[in-house]
């Protein structure tokens, strides 16, 4: 079955500066590839998303890449602010079915 | 508000029992997910269901089973209740099950604590 790894586990980054998370993939017929920002103690809540037939996509402070070949994708966030202090997860599905979520990594934005 | 309804939000109970969560997906959503997160861990996809039938299975173990109704609520049922077992646990709904890719709706969560 799909396996998603995500990198770093744990990421801080000063206020102002981007951060960047990468994910692998393992099942090539894995087609769409959301991000989930949760906040402590709440549901996890869709930020960005790509399918297989674009390589980014951008929306605002966030953009988001995909390398089919190598089967990752990337998230950045730039300008980041406090309110982006928290976990963030990709995840791999194929046609919307068996999302697999990676381990998420936790976000920090130091003031 | 996400539109995804889960109860009870809170549960305590002792090893060995058997508890219901219950799952009201959005308005029109066909599909629904189930997903364990222990303490600081991520979501480990347990189960999905398409109108009524079962279309995915990941990571559930056979003390767990889960079903759509169909009025398309779900119930997820975990029994013989171990410490490990203690979670939030969350369900998603989306528009389809396949042929078209959309994005999931996630309740609050129904923590279940076993003591």
């Amino acid at each position: 079955g799909e396996n998603v790894e995500q990198h770093p586990s744990t990421l801080s980054v000063q206020e102002g500066d981007s951060a960047v998370i990468k994910c692998t993939y393992s099942d090539s017929a894995s087609n769409y590839f959301p991000w989930y920002k949760q906040e402590l103690g709440k549901r996890p809540q869709l930020i960005i998303d790509i399918r297989s037939n674009v390589g980014e996509k951008k929306d605002q402070r966030i953009a988001v890449t995909l390398n089919k070949t190598a089967k990752h994708f990337s998230l950045h966030i730039t300008e980041t602010q406090p309110e982006d202090s928290a976990v963030y997860f990709c995840a791999a599905s194929k046609y919307g079915q068996n999302f697999v979520f990676g381990p998420g990594t936790r976000l920090s934005v130091l003031p | 508000d996400s539109g995804v309804t889960q109860t009870p939000k809170h549960l305590i109970t002792a090893t060995g029992q058997r508890v219901t969560l219950r799952c009201s997906p959005r308005s029109g959503d066909l599909s629904v997910y189930w997903y364990q997160q222990s303490l600081d861990q991520g979501l480990q996809f347990l189960i999905q269901y398409y109108n009524g039938e079962e279309r995915a299975k990941g990571n559930i173990l056979e003390r767990f089973s889960a079903q759509q109704f169909p009025d398309l609520h779900s119930e997820l049922n975990l029994s013989s209740l171990e410490l490990g077992d203690s979670a939030l646990y969350f369900c998603a709904s989306s528009v389809n099950a396949g042929g078209t890719t959309g994005e999931l709706f996630f309740g609050e969560g129904s923590r279940l604590t076993v003591l």
